[in-house]
């Protein structure tokens, strides 16, 4: 089970953003983010806990490994709210429930 | 560029069928693993099912085993999925997607590194 937190995050642009995603158990670094904006298809952020997906730009870093681990928006652009999903994949794929992030 | 292009989706009666096809452009679709992942309304995204480039490998979640079918041609670059029994939970929007693994060679790397926009299926009477 893959639990992410906060459902809801507001920040300003320009802020960082921290989100969480915590699974039960561990998934060593099996652990990839994607960013989902309405009407658009998921855009693949982060593999492998901490690589970046190709063109995902710099503000955009992933940390942690085994059961807790986090994406961090250094400073946040209008185009970066969105809806994101942690997934692991270190066994068949589940997905976290998502972390709505809103302009404050 | 990478273009996954879904298209089938409709209103389905309980009960019923529906076959999915996702059409793919922009990259050497033989070469990779495919799978579909759906969101239901206010849910988050659910992992359906995955298959290895070759067609020789076929992984179901276990919620769906039983009920669901993928398929692809590699011929005309094009992924399918079959739902059988279609229930009122089925209702969501269905993706297909890229996935960088090697299911042939033992390589479950299994994230989605492209998407296509999704096509809706609804279920109801």
């Amino acid at each position: 089970l893959m639990t992410q937190s906060p459902a809801t995050l507001s920040v300003s642009p320009g802020e960082r953003a921290t989100l969480s995603c915590r699974a039960s158990q561990s998934v060593t670094s099996n652990l990839a983010w994607y960013q989902q904006k309405p009407g658009q298809a998921p855009r693949l952020l982060i593999y492998g806990a901490s690589t970046r997906a190709s063109d995902v730009p710099v503000r955009f870093s992933g940390s942690g490994s085994g059961t807790e681990f986090t994406l961090t928006i250094s400073s946040l652009q209008s185009e970066d709210f969105a809806v994101y999903y942690c997934q692991q994949y270190n066994n068949w794929p589940t997905f976290g429930q998502g972390t709505r992030l809103e302009i404050k | 560029e990478v273009h996954l292009v879904e298209s089938g989706g409709a209103l389905g009666q309980p009960g019923g069928s529906l076959r999915l096809s996702c059409a793919a452009s922009g990259f050497a679709f033989s070469n990779y693993d495919m799978g579909w992942v759906r969101r239901a309304p206010g849910k988050g995204l659910e992992w359906l099912a995955v298959m290895s480039r070759s067609g020789g490998n076929t992984y179901y979640a276990d919620s769906m085993r039983g009920r669901i079918t993928v398929s692809r041609d590699n011929s005309k670059s094009t992924l399918f999925l079959e739902v059988n029994g279609l229930r009122a939970e089925d209702t969501a929007i269905y993706h297909c997607a890229r996935l960088p693994s090697s299911l042939d060679y033992g390589d479950y790397s299994l994230y989605f590194d492209d998407w296509g926009q999704g096509t809706s299926v609804t279920v109801s009477s």
